[in-house]
């Protein structure tokens, strides 16, 4: 199993631009998720999908839209780039979407810079 | 509303010596807590997770932590530290619902020889 694979690794984009990134499982999990991780913030969840079809916000959606056409993808799109979105973006997924204690398996990141 | 809180930003410790990384939260059920490391340029990878039962975890690469409601508190401890242990640790609380997982801001783990 690769796991979960995310492109691109860096991206530098102009304000205004759009652009999105990928993430793919090949575990045939439920649950995948978005985070962005900024210094002396942790990781901040964007959004994340229970199945195919069905997605929902987490604590920091705005400027950011998702949808899950299949199980293993979970693309992220950012529609007009802002500066205040340059930050490394995680993907993750876990098995089950009841499942809280399930682990999470994250992707290698994508850092993006917008100019 | 959920929360997690790293105190120590960044920890300097001697190779071989003890390692203590302090975590609170605050959630008002029984919280599912976890313990993540990152690597340099790496994704977050599963040490340690807590959702019932015996308070003290088990986890991989030597770690352990200890589930204290009363100080609402999840320490993460390792007895003698490597030298690879160096790397970013973040404490997280996830809701029963199983939908969301906070993390705390991350510490920053150096090692000296």
């Amino acid at each position: 199993n690769a796991g979960v694979t995310q492109t691109p690794k860096f991206q530098v984009l102009k304000t205004g631009q759009s652009m999105t990134l990928q993430c793919a499982q090949d575990m045939n999990h439920e649950y995948m998720s978005w985070y962005r991780q900024d210094p002396g913030m942790g990781l901040r969840l964007i959004h994340y999908s229970v199945g195919a079809g069905i997605t929902d916000q987490g604590e920091v959606p705005n400027g950011y839209n998702v949808s899950r056409s299949t199980t293993e993808d979970f693309p992220l799109r950012l529609l007009s780039a802002a500066p205040s979105q340059t930050s490394v973006y995680f993907c993750a997924s876990r098995p089950s979407t009841s499942g809280g204690t399930d682990t999470q398996y994250f992707g290698p990141g994508t850092r993006l810079t917008v100019l | 509303a959920q929360s997690v809180t790293q105190p120590d930003i960044h920890i300097t410790v001697s190779e071989g010596a003890s390692l203590e990384l302090r975590c609170n939260y605050s959630y008002g059920a029984t919280p599912y807590l976890f313990w993540y490391v990152q690597s340099p340029g790496q994704g977050l990878q599963l040490l340690l997770k807590y959702f019932s039962g015996d308070t003290l975890v088990q986890g991989i690469k030597g770690f352990e932590a200890e589930f204290k409601r009363s100080q609402s508190s999840f320490n993460l401890r390792k007895p003698s530290v490597h030298w690879s242990d160096a790397a970013e640790y973040f404490c997280a609380v996830g809701d029963t619902g199983g939908f969301k997982t906070i993390f705390g801001a991350g510490t920053r783990l150096f090692v000296k020889a």
